[in-house]
């Protein structure tokens, strides 16, 4: 089946510092992949995707490139901002049991804190 | 901009009593998903809606649980009788098609249930 696997936190930086998430999936066919990020108390917020191979989604300065050959979406920012803390979730969207439809698997996320 | 709107943001009930969530989705949006989400974990689909119809319901306890859109617009997700384990963030989510990878959905801001 589906399945996202992505890097266990907590994951505490101080402001500026470089981050990095690891995410990597398995799935048949060709899957469009997501990161949506969680605000204490909210809802998820889609912050970025990539539907083919190769393709760099980009949003906020979080950069993810989609890697068919390593099957992974790891997330960066070159800058993080105390504004940054939340929870990340890796996802996927791919054909569920040998269906047709589309449904999205999520990672367990990561909690990520920024100090300032 | 348009959002997915949810209540209520908090119920607190007591085991074996009913609760209903209810969610109304983007205007223009055919799809509508309920989600679970327990602490510490990625949400998990529980139903999907094209329009008025169940499209996927297999991770939905159909003994306690049911979800109705019956006008195709808004959605009601129930619980009866509630348990324990029901206490979790239950997340609604539409988008404006179904069947593509490549769609994204967006979510509410959730209602957290706690169950005594």
């Amino acid at each position: 089946g589906n399945s996202v696997t992505q890097m266990e936190g907590p994951v505490t930086l101080s402001e500026e510092a470089f981050l990095t998430i690891n995410c990597t999936y398995t799935a048949t066919g060709y899957p469009s992949l997501f990161w949506y990020v969680q605000y204490p108390g909210e809802g998820l917020q889609l912050l970025l995707k990539a539907t083919k191979a190769d393709d760099k989604g980009s949003n906020k300065g979080f950069e993810a490139t989609y890697r068919k050959e390593t099957t992974s979406f790891h997330l960066e920012k070159g800058s993080v901002q105390v504004s940054d803390s939340a929870v990340y979730f890796c996802a996927l969207s791919a054909p569920h049991s040998g269906g047709s439809n589309y449904k999205l698997t999520f990672g367990k996320g990561t909690l990520l804190t920024v100090n300032p | 901009e348009a959002e997915v709107a949810q209540s209520p943001r908090y119920k607190i009930t007591e085991k074996s009593q009913a609760v209903a969530f209810w969610c109304d989705p983007i205007s223009g949006h055919a799809t509508l998903y309920w989600y679970r989400q327990i602490l510490g974990q990625g949400p998990e689909l529980l139903v999907q809606f094209q329009d008025e119809s169940v499209v996927d319901d297999s991770q939905l306890p159909k003994d306690r649980f049911s979800a109705e859109r019956l006008k195709g617009v808004d959605s009601t997700l129930k619980i009866q009788p509630a348990e324990l384990g029901d206490s979790a963030m239950y997340l609604c989510a539409s988008s404006e098609t179904q069947g593509f990878s490549t769609d994204t959905q967006y979510f509410g801001p959730g209602t957290r249930l706690t169950v005594l």
